[in-house]
């Protein structure tokens, strides 16, 4: 059982360049969650995905940010433009549907931006 | 909206010794989910322990123990016989049992040191 897999695990843009984060869940899994870190700080969470549907954008930026969960393939946070305020650690996420591990997160090792 | 309070941003123990990291939350839900995730200097989020809202009786896993007063909404997590590998940040994260798509409520963390 792989568990959760991020890529890249490090990431350098320029501004303005695009960034994208790939997650694939656990085996079994059908739901994905975005969460964002700054440095010394919690995690915020950003977005809460099923196959090919958003459950739950509220803690996505307006602008620049999407995400998306194919039927096919991994998760995806994508970045537009970016800015260095967007430079953080990106954590994915997954949970199944049903049973005992419902409420129970299994986080992938993360994302690390830097934006120069 | 729910939201989760950790007030000791810095804690530190001597190896072997017990430590109690604290955590309240504020919700006006009488079922949910209530976790401590570690995340050691690799960086990778691991569940700790588990509490269900409707469970009277505190969990435990090992060393590791809750002290859940679901009047107080407090959360607290007792390590004992700390050891060196317990050095880490400690998330307290909340997640509500009714509403479908609810995400994971994060406090802000706490940076345990275990000192030799």
């Amino acid at each position: 059982n792989a568990g959760v897999m991020q890529n890249p695990r490090h990431l350098v843009r320029r501004r303005g360049q695009e960034a994208r984060l790939r997650c694939s869940p656990m085996k079994g899994h059908s739901h994905v969650y975005w969460y964002r870190q700054l440095p010394e700080e919690g995690l915020k969470f950003m977005v809460y995905l099923q196959k090919e549907n958003i459950i739950d954008e509220s803690g996505m930026p307006k602008e620049r940010f999407s995400a998306e969960f194919p039927k096919e393939g991994p998760s995806i946070l994508r970045i537009q433009q970016v800015v260095r305020g967007d430079s953080a650690a990106y954590f994915c996420a997954s949970s199944p549907v049903q049973g005992t591990g419902a409420n129970v997160l299994t986080f992938g090792a993360g994302s690390r931006l830097t934006v120069l | 909206a729910q939201t989760v309070t950790q007030s000791q941003p810095e804690m530190s123990v001597q190896e072997a010794e017990t430590v109690t990291l604290s955590c309240t939350y504020d919700t006006s839900e009488s079922d949910y989910y209530l976790f401590w995730y570690k995340q050691p200097p690799s960086r990778q989020m691991i569940l700790v322990i588990r509490q269900e809202a409707y469970k009277q009786q505190n969990a435990t896993e090992n060393r590791f123990s809750v002290n859940f007063q679901k009047a107080a909404k407090s959360f607290s997590l007792k390590i004992s016989d700390s050891q060196l590998g317990d050095a880490a940040m400690y998330f307290c994260a909340y997640r509500s049992a009714y509403i479908y798509g609810q995400n994971f409520v994060f406090g802000p963390g706490t940076r345990l040191s275990v000192l030799p």
